[in-house]
């Protein structure tokens, strides 16, 4: 059972341009949505994170769009760089467990 | 920088060995776990620790599959006997309390 959907599995974007990649989770037992980045080759980066009592979170050109009530949450990057090319994957924490999203990888071409 | 360190980066072996992936976390951190990623499943929790005591070990197949954490610096995950399902890469993260988990770079695994 999939807890965490996230869509689109794959995102091409113009430099400059708005990344969003949303998810939607079932379980309200989760208590925070952390955003994760990977590289090639690399592990799992933390990017971003929110707690459920708040709408939004901004730090530089990523914002997380939090919907408690429509149990979805997404994520944006403005001014998307060739640079911001790799995968990214939503996730939810019930206790001590992550459940990821699927993925999504996003191409920023110049 | 704090990281979280895994060896080996990669590994080939053939089927019916015994693999020995390993963890250092980083200094500090009281939970360590240990994931599997494959382009089918995705990213999956297979175990982890809290001040080395094993809490939760679902996700991993009993049958071939151990982790242990003999100290505080090191966490270890076998597979024997290994399987070429088995081939995937495998992360271990390490955390403490409410901070977020911090990824190793991961073990890259192919059993032929």
């Amino acid at each position: 059972q999939q807890q965490v959907k996230q869509s689109p599995q794959s995102l091409i974007v113009q430099k400059g341009g708005i990344s969003i990649i949303n998810c939607a989770y079932e379980n309200t037992a989760f208590d925070y949505f952390p955003w994760y980045q990977q590289f090639p080759g690399k592990g799992p980066a933390l990017l971003i994170a929110i707690r459920p009592d708040v709408s939004e979170k901004k730090e530089g050109r990523f914002t997380i769009s939090f919907n408690k009530s429509a149990k979805q949450f997404s994520l944006h990057i403005m001014d998307s760089q060739p640079g911001d090319s790799a995968t990214y994957f939503c996730a939810a924490k019930k206790t001590d467990k992550l459940i990821f999203g699927t993925g999504t990888r996003l191409q920023v071409f110049p | 920088d704090a990281r979280v360190t895994q060896t080996p980066r990669h590994k080939v072996t053939e089927m019916g060995q015994e693999v020995t992936m390993r963890c250092q976390p980083i200094l500090g951190h009281n939970t360590v776990f240990w994931y599997r990623q494959t382009m089918m499943q995705g990213l999956e929790l297979l175990a982890y620790f809290r001040n080395r005591a094993p809490l939760d070990d679902s996700g991993m197949p009993k049958d071939r599959f151990s982790a242990e954490m003999p100290d505080a610096t090191l966490a270890t995950l076998k597979i024997q006997p290994s399987e070429p399902r088995d081939s995937a890469v495998y992360f271990c993260a390490s955390g403490l309390g409410w901070q977020p988990q911090h990824f190793g770079d991961g073990t890259r695994l192919s059993i032929l």
